[in-house]
């Protein structure tokens, strides 16, 4: 299994509508979590992190994690065109050292 | 708001050459990263740098890269002699005492190696 998965989608969703973008993860990502907002040709920006089971809100931003069954979610609420992106989830092993997923390709239906 | 930098944006070099990417990390920040996305892949770890010292590598980061924080303010990434499999983007990274895993990147220095 790698290290943490993702859905390489495109996810197409309409503008206005909640968007939910999963990430599971191995026993060796196990510390703490994080999502990443990444624009075609930009650098990764921090949306979220997690670091506890539940959930997390931040505005329209919610990270779910359950470590129990190993998976990190990010529901985006009240889409926007601007939402469109790459979200990448990320994950610290014990190491430290934090993995990226693929990436999950969002797009936004206007 | 403190952002990260890095130079240049955009560099191209032959195979074989030398190329050393620069970063300014965020300035009361402590920990330090350098990481590698070629086109249309994921973001992959390279080096962490802690206390003027790695403090983790990965298996990419073989004898033909080095970093080096030579004054209070940059961070630097050398390759030695550039391949053609090294063209990415590289993209620094840093994080604070209080959040050490919450890292804020840069813009990336796109390297095309012909």
């Amino acid at each position: 299994q790698k290290e943490v998965e993702q859905n390489s989608g495109p996810l197409s969703v309409p503008e206005g509508a909640i968007a939910s973008l999963n990430c599971t993860y191995s026993d060796r990502v196990s510390q703490s979590f994080f999502w990443y907002r990444q624009y075609s040709g930009k650098s990764p920006e921090l949306i979220m992190s997690i670091y506890s089971n539940g959930d997390k809100e931040d505005g329209r931003f919610t990270a779910q994690l359950n470590k129990a069954s190993q998976y990190v979610s990010l529901l985006i609420r009240d889409s926007q065109p601007s939402d469109s992106a790459t979200y990448l989830c990320a994950g610290r092993r014990r190491d430290d050292k934090i993995i990226f997923g693929k990436g999950t390709r969002l797009h936004i239906l206007p | 708001e403190p952002e990260v930098t890095q130079t240049p944006s955009h560099q191209v070099t032959q195979m074989g050459q030398e190329v050393i990417l620069r970063c300014v990390p965020i300035s009361n920040h402590l920990y330090f990263y350098w990481y590698r996305q070629i086109l249309g892949q994921k973001v992959e770890f390279l080096v962490s740098f802690y206390n003027n010292e790695i403090s983790e590598k990965s298996e990419i980061f073989d004898d033909q890269f080095s970093v080096e924080r030579p004054d209070g303010s940059n961070f630097t990434l050398k390759i030695r002699s550039t391949k053609l499999e090294d063209s990415a983007m590289y993209f620094c990274a840093s994080t604070g005492q209080g959040s050490q895993y919450e890292q804020y990147f840069g813009p990336g220095t796109r390297l095309t190696v012909t």
